[in-house]
């Protein structure tokens, strides 16, 4: 299976900060790549899909790019909702894997 | 509005079964994929299974390979795991998931989920 590797683990930041979280894949996945927010107690939200598109609804603060095995997800300027755990996926082959996650948190 | 709700989470002994369900809404069940997604307490998700629309396709996380099930019913708009000689590792929020499926290699990322079942195997 291929692996992801996410950093930081966590990160501190303040509200209005720009975020920027890196993923990393164990081989090339092309631009197959989603991240996900989750909060505690919630499920995971869709963000972005196919490494740099923003799923409908989503808020145009994050914003996510890269291919091959490095990818950053980004948000503009960081909101009081924003505050949760990132995911990143790989759907470039079966078998398909998560980071370990990033916390955001209030610094 | 696209629902997912998940149940028949609970508490099993070692070595024990277990069948989750899935009731979705908003949406064509039938022409999308679902997969099923865990966390364990406190740790990150894992894939563990995924089905294709009809139903004839089936997928599995090497961890849960030869003990669970999954399966559908495109009529009652349900999604199934069955989980048999469930371990203590197995303890987990399983969450259901629409899937899309991007074509032609047919892997999957997950764009609805709903708020999981808690599934503990413990003695």
């Amino acid at each position: 299976d291929i692996q992801m590797t996410q950093s930081p683990s966590t990160l501190s930041a303040s509200v209005g900060d720009r975020v920027t979280i890196t993923c990393r894949a164990s081989q090339s996945i092309s631009s197959w790549l989603a991240w996900y927010q989750q909060k505690p107690g919630k499920a995971p939200k869709l963000l972005i899909y196919k490494a740099s598109s923003l799923e409908s609804g989503v808020p145009s603060r994050f914003s996510g790019s890269g291919s091959g095995t490095e990818f950053t997800l980004t948000i503009s300027s960081l909101q009081p909702d924003d505050f949760a755990t990132y995911y990143c996926q790989q759907y470039n082959s079966y078998g398909w894997t998560f980071g370990q996650g990033t916390k955001v948190e209030i610094k | 509005e696209v629902q997912l709700l998940e149940s028949g989470g609970g508490l099993v002994q070692p070595g024990g079964s277990l069948r989750l369900s899935c009731a979705a809404s908003g949406f064509t069940f039938s022409s999308y994929a679902m997969s099923w997604v865990r966390q364990a307490p406190g740790k990150g998700l894992e894939w563990v299974s995924a089905i294709s629309g009809s139903g004839g396709s089936t997928y599995y996380a090497d961890s849960v390979k030869g003990r669970f099930t999954i399966s559908r019913d495109n009529s009652k708009n349900t999604l199934y795991l069955q989980m048999n000689s469930l371990r203590a590792e197995d303890t987990a929020v399983y969450y259901c998931a629409k899937s899309i499926v991007v074509v032609p290699a047919a892997t999957y990322y997950f764009d609805y989920w709903g708020q999981g079942t808690l599934v503990t195997v413990s003695s």
